[in-house]
């Protein structure tokens, strides 16, 4: 297993376009995290799914923002209707507080 | 709620120094989950340590090594000789016990001048 694969690596868009993000987690691992990182800022949470589940979501997480996971594999994070302040690293993790959290490199977003 | 504080944002030192990392949390569980990440240019985080509050050893491995004190709810962190190679943004992070969500500091950018 190579780790979490996030694709695209980077996104630019321009305002009011959709844009989607794709996470590929450690293949053992049952639960799924987004982050969200801004400039000079710590990761903050978005969504967690343990499976296909989607189990909890943070207020960040506007109307816009939809996450999935189906088959509990792979998962996806859709921003509709991007706006300037989407612009953000945005981060997919894989594993639990016993294993560990094990991130991927991110999808770098900028909203022109 | 949980809070993790990193005080210091930026920390330059010449290579072969030591610098320390600090890391201050706040939580009301006594169960919980203290990380280490180091996340260099690429992006990536890269974990370092994960300490339960149960376990309050200090550890070293390699040149990093880290000190947790349930007493003044800090978890620090120390690079030993330093190395160009450590420059990076280096993350505290706090989950506790059922809990899905990590809290993260704001990083401490770490600059190792040659």
């Amino acid at each position: 297993d190579t780790g979490v694969s996030q694709n695209p690596r980077h996104k630019i868009t321009k305002r009011g376009q959709n844009v989607t993000f794709r996470c590929d987690p450690i293949s053992e691992h049952n639960r799924l995290y987004w982050y969200r990182q801004t400039l000079g800022q710590g990761p903050e949470f978005l969504t967690y799914f343990q499976n296909e589940a989607q189990l909890e979501k943070s207020r960040l997480l506007s109307d816009r923002f939809s996450a999935e996971r189906p088959k509990g594999s792979f998962s996806t994070l859709e921003i509709q209707r991007t706006e300037q302040g989407d612009s953000a690293m945005y981060l997919c993790a894989s594993g639990d507080t016993y294993y560990g959290y094990t991130f991927g490199s991110g999808t770098r977003l900028t909203v022109v | 709620a949980q809070k993790v504080t990193q005080a210091q944002t930026e920390i330059s030192v010449v290579e072969k120094e030591d610098v320390t990392l600090d890391c201050v949390y706040e939580t009301r569980d006594t169960t919980y989950y203290l990380f280490w990440y180091k996340q260099p240019p690429s992006g990536e985080l890269v974990f370092l340590i994960r300490r339960n509050s149960f376990d309050e050893q200090n550890e070293i491995s390699g040149r990093y090594s880290w000190n947790f004190q349930k007493s003044t709810s800090s978890f620090n962190f120390t690079i030993t000789a330093s190395q160009v190679v450590d420059s990076a943004v280096y993350f505290c992070a706090l989950t506790s016990y059922g809990n899905n969500r990590l809290a993260f500091g704001k990083g401490n950018q770490v600059v190792v001048i040659p």
